[in-house]
């Protein structure tokens, strides 16, 4: 079935260090990853994407890695500050072209001074 | 541009009652998706509308429906409300083509079903 879960629902970091949060799916055909930052109050933020014929693409400050072999995504955050408390979720697009997304559980990342 | 609008902020409804959200999507966008994300749940998809048509459904009873309007804006209906279905009632507009995957969300419709 379609699925996308995360390995962790809270992270600390100190600022100022990078922050990894991870994703697992479950539907080898997915075509397409997207991350998403939610803050209280919003509705998700993109935040950075990536197609599955790659396996890694960089934003400002933002990594997201790809291994189609295990399933599994990442999101790098470098140099972590303090707006980018939030809680961020994985999604992907199952079926190539199918406007939906399966999203994750989220990830609650706190930023400490 | 301004992005994706979706009223009311927030309502408060009794059992049973019946309740319409709307969301105006980005200019020029024709796509029009809809979420409904609690703590337990989740993000989970409602459906999505194309041009005036229902392009995908997820997997909610029939009390959730919805319509897309000639200029994109949609409607998403709940009917006989339950407790359950308390939660924040996201919209995402894109422009619908199979490339371009740039989904934008509202800020959301808060449902209290009391």
């Amino acid at each position: 079935g379609e699925s996308v879960g995360l390995h962790l629902p809270t992270l600390s970091v100190q600022e100022g260090d990078n922050s990894i949060i991870n994703c697992a799916y479950s539907n080898s055909a997915s075509d397409y990853f997207i991350w998403y930052k939610q803050e209280s109050g919003k509705g998700p933020q993109f935040i950075i994407d990536i197609r599955s014929n790659m396996d890694k693409r960089q934003g400002q400050r933002v990594t997201v890695l790809l291994n189609k072999t295990v399933k599994h995504l990442s999101l790098q955050i470098a140099a972590t500050q303090p707006g980018d408390s939030a809680v961020y979720f994985c999604a992907e697009t199952p079926i190539q072209g199918a406007q939906k997304l399966v999203f994750g559980q989220g990830t609650r990342l706190t930023i400490n001074p | 541009k301004a992005g994706v609008t979706q009223t009311p902020r927030y309502l408060i409804k009794t059992r049973g009652q019946q309740v319409t959200l709307s969301c105006s999507p980005i200019s020029g966008h024709r796509s029009v998706s809809w979420y409904q994300q609690t703590p337990g749940q989740g993000l989970q998809f409602l459906f999505e509308y194309f041009s005036e048509t229902q392009r995908n459904k997820g997997n909610f009873p029939g009390r959730f429906s919805g319509r897309q309007f000639s200029n994109s804006r949609s409607e998403m209906n709940v009917s006989t409300l339950e407790l359950g279905d308390s939660a924040l009632y996201l919209c995402a507009s894109s422009s619908g083509q199979n490339s371009n995957y740039g989904y934008t969300f509202g800020s959301g419709t808060r449902l209290t079903v009391v």
